[in-house]
């Protein structure tokens, strides 16, 4: 069975540029969460998806949305980038997207670089 | 509001020595879920164990244990007889019914990078 497959690996943009990040869940998953990983601040949740609709969000400003299709892939936008914005952004998956106690499947993340 | 404390940075042992991993966490929800991740250099983070709030009891799985005090709120992971795949960098994490609306969002620790040498 295929693991949670993030795209790109590596994306190198400039400040005031923005960005869209690929995730694609185990098959099967539901539930696709958003994180965002930098050394300040360590692993930040972003947002979460179920069935196509926004469930949590985290403390980001709106400069960072996402969305989720029907087939359960998800993407995550961030506009207006800004130096700050330089992290790995790894997206997880779980089976049962309704429960809290769910392991969360990562994928090996997006690391984004913002000159 | 919830917050996941590992205090240790850095840990560095030698191949075989058993090494425990320290998790203090702070919640007001009565119902949660603690967790522990295993990010190796290649980045993904990798599901290692789960406990929930109502089940203090001790395993062993394998080299992994784990001691869950809810008097102490300490939820600590022992890996026994350490080899050098082990070394990576290690999330504790907590989840919390009220808090996430039943939905999944977690709340992780800074992280404790273990190395193991030969």
């Amino acid at each position: 069975k295929a693991g949670v497959t993030q795209t790109p690996r590596y994306l190198i943009k400039t400040r005031g540029q923005q960005v869209t990040l690929s995730c694609s869940p185990i098959s099967g998953h539901r539930s696709v969460s958003w994180y965002q990983q930098t050394p300040g601040q360590g692993l930040q949740f972003l947002f979460e998806y179920f069935s196509e609709t926004q469930r949590n969000k985290g403390n980001f400003p709106g400069r960072f949305s996402g969305r989720q299709f029907s087939n359960s892939r998800s993407e995550m936008n961030v506009s207006t980038l800004e130096l700050g914005d330089s992290a790995l952004y790894l997206c997880a998956s779980s089976r049962d997207g309704s429960s809290y106690n769910s392991p969360l499947h990562f994928g090996n993340g997006t690391r984004l670089t913002v000159t | 509001a919830q917050k996941v404390t590992q205090a240790q940075t850095e840990i560095s042992v030698v191949e075989k020595e058993d090494v425990t991993l320290d998790c203090v966490y702070e919640t007001r929800d009565t119902t949660y879920y603690l967790f522990w991740y295993k990010q190796p250099p290649s980045g993904e983070l990798v599901f290692l164990i789960r406990r929930n709030s109502f089940d203090e009891q001790n395993e062993i799985s394998g080299r992994y244990s784990w001691n869950f005090q809810k008097s102490t709120s300490s939820f600590n992971f022992t890996i026994t007889a350490s080899q050098v795949v082990d070394s990576a960098v290690y999330f504790c994490a907590l989840s919390a019914e009220i808090l996430t609306g039943g939905g999944n969002k977690l709340t992780f620790g800074t992280g404790t990078q273990l190395k193991v040498e030969l």
